[in-house]
């Protein structure tokens, strides 16, 4: 199992403003997934993130959007830039062990 | 690319009544089959899976769940649901051998005491 640590909880964040999200596990790990869940829809992956190299992204999702870190195996950031009301929403981390996917607690994001 | 249904969004029972959510999906390869529910205020946890097998699967807390290959579906079933099952339940599906998951836009189950 991974236990993964995500900061922060929750933002409240001015339009046009960017916000990074902190995703820590407890073990090291290959890939790290970033979701986004919006209200009444199902969990969005965002992007793939291994260390060493650029995140592969979905369609729909662009680096200057959601550029992200992985500067090593057991941490990865998700910066949320020139923020809309449009990006409100719950951000979420992701790992895989044993075909089972660990997650975050998630970052619950409003922009006004 | 597969894709995830569940059909019911919000579900509300009364403490003892049955539960049963419906999830299919589209993908005709091997899949890996899992149901994860969200308590509120915490995280996404693994509720039960499917790799092979015995298609009538049992998860955490009196939950099961059966796979039915040639109807593509995995609904999720409880005899007698408590107010502490109130939550939000979302069904996944993995392609074998793929290591993403697709999510279905999940559940909102309230149990009333």
């Amino acid at each position: 199992s991974a236990v993964i640590s995500q900061k922060p909880s929750r933002d409240i964040c001015q339009r046009g403003t960017s916000l990074t999200i902190q995703c820590q596990v407890d073990s090291q790990v290959t890939m790290m997934f970033w979701y986004r869940q919006q209200p009444g829809q199902s969990l969005t992956l965002i992007a793939t993130a291994n260390q060493g190299s650029e995140a592969t992204y979905e369609s729909g999702f662009v680096i200057d959007k959601f550029p992200i870190s992985r500067p090593n195996l057991t941490f990865s950031t998700l910066t949320v830039s020139n923020m809309s009301p449009e990006d409100s929403s719950i951000y979420l981390c992701s790992v895989t062990g044993g075909s089972e996917a660990f997650f975050g607690q998630g970052t619950r994001l409003t922009v006004v | 690319a597969q894709s995830v249904s569940q059909h019911n969004h919000h579900v509300i029972l009364s403490e003892a009544a049955s539960l049963e959510l419906g999830c299919n999906y589209s993908y005709g390869g091997t899949v890996n089959l899992f149901w994860y529910v969200q308590y509120p205020g915490q995280h996404l946890q693994l509720l039960l899976k499917y790799f092979s097998g015995d298609p009538l699967v049992k998860g955490i807390k009196g939950f099961e769940a059966e796979f039915i290959k040639s109807k593509f579906s995995f609904n999720l079933r409880k005899p007698s649901v408590q107010w502490s099952d109130t939550a939000e339940y979302f069904c996944a599906v993995k392609p074998g051998g793929s290591y993403i998951p697709t999510f279905g836009r999940g559940t909102s189950l309230i149990v009333h005491p």
